[in-house]
């Protein structure tokens, strides 16, 4: 099946920093989406992206579609300890409907 | 509202023993998911389900079997437990693309 490419697979930063992850494809994806999942619970949606193009906020956070539709990055502005935890993008394979899920990208935010 | 319960939490089994882990949604979804997570590979999807009734193999579904008998349940089975069951299970349900996950069941086989 389709898989997707997640990167990085890791990083350290500082409080106070900005952060930049990024997704992608083989194929063309009509949907992305975000999550974030904090330690010992499941992964909960942060953002969904139905169009190529699309810059979409919440928060600190902003993800964007990419024009191919064949990627998508998520940023994160002035990093706060509570940011720590894994991030994966996600997308629905064409014709299917399972969600197809990077590897994930584990943030650490050193205080 | 409790959204996406998974029982149990946690549990131990021994190789070669059986259990089913079970899944229930509040939110009438009709698409229900089993996926594991394990260190360094993501989620992977076990089965599904589209509908009451309906079951369908996901990207690693050997070794389990799964009913949705109702449309709020979803069980996933373990008939024989291996050691490579190890892993954290999590549930999911949706309309469509968007899912709402569980908490994961973490289960260890010794």
């Amino acid at each position: 099946g389709q898989q997707l490419n997640q990167s990085p697979q890791s990083m350290f930063i500082q409080e106070g920093e900005d952060v930049s992850m990024n997704c992608t494809s083989s194929s063309i994806f009509n949907t992305w989406l975000w999550y974030k999942q904090d330690p010992g619970e499941g992964p909960v949606l942060l953002i969904a992206l139905y169009k190529a193009g699309e810059l979409t906020s919440n928060g600190r956070l902003t993800a964007q579609f990419g024009i191919t539709r064949k990627d998508s990055f998520l940023n994160i502005s002035a990093s706060i300890p509570s940011d720590v935890g894994i991030y994966f993008c996600a997308g629905p394979e064409p014709g299917n409907t399972p969600l197809v899920f990077g590897k994930g990208t584990r943030l650490s935010v050193i205080a | 509202n409790a959204g996406v319960t998974q029982t149990p939490k946690f549990r131990v089994l021994k190789t070669g023993q059986s259990m089913t882990l079970l899944c229930a949604q509040d939110m009438n979804h009709e698409y229900m998911y089993w996926y594991r997570q394990d260190p360094g590979m993501g989620l992977r999807l076990i089965h599904y389900s589209v509908g009451e009734g309906t079951t369908a193999k996901g990207e690693v579904p050997d070794g389990y079997n799964v009913s949705r008998l109702k449309k709020q349940n979803f069980l996933l089975g373990l008939e024989s437990a291996a050691p490579s069951q190890t892993s954290v299970y999590f549930c999911a349900s949706s309309y469509g693309a968007p899912l709402h996950f569980g908490n994961g069941t973490r289960l260890t086989v010794t």
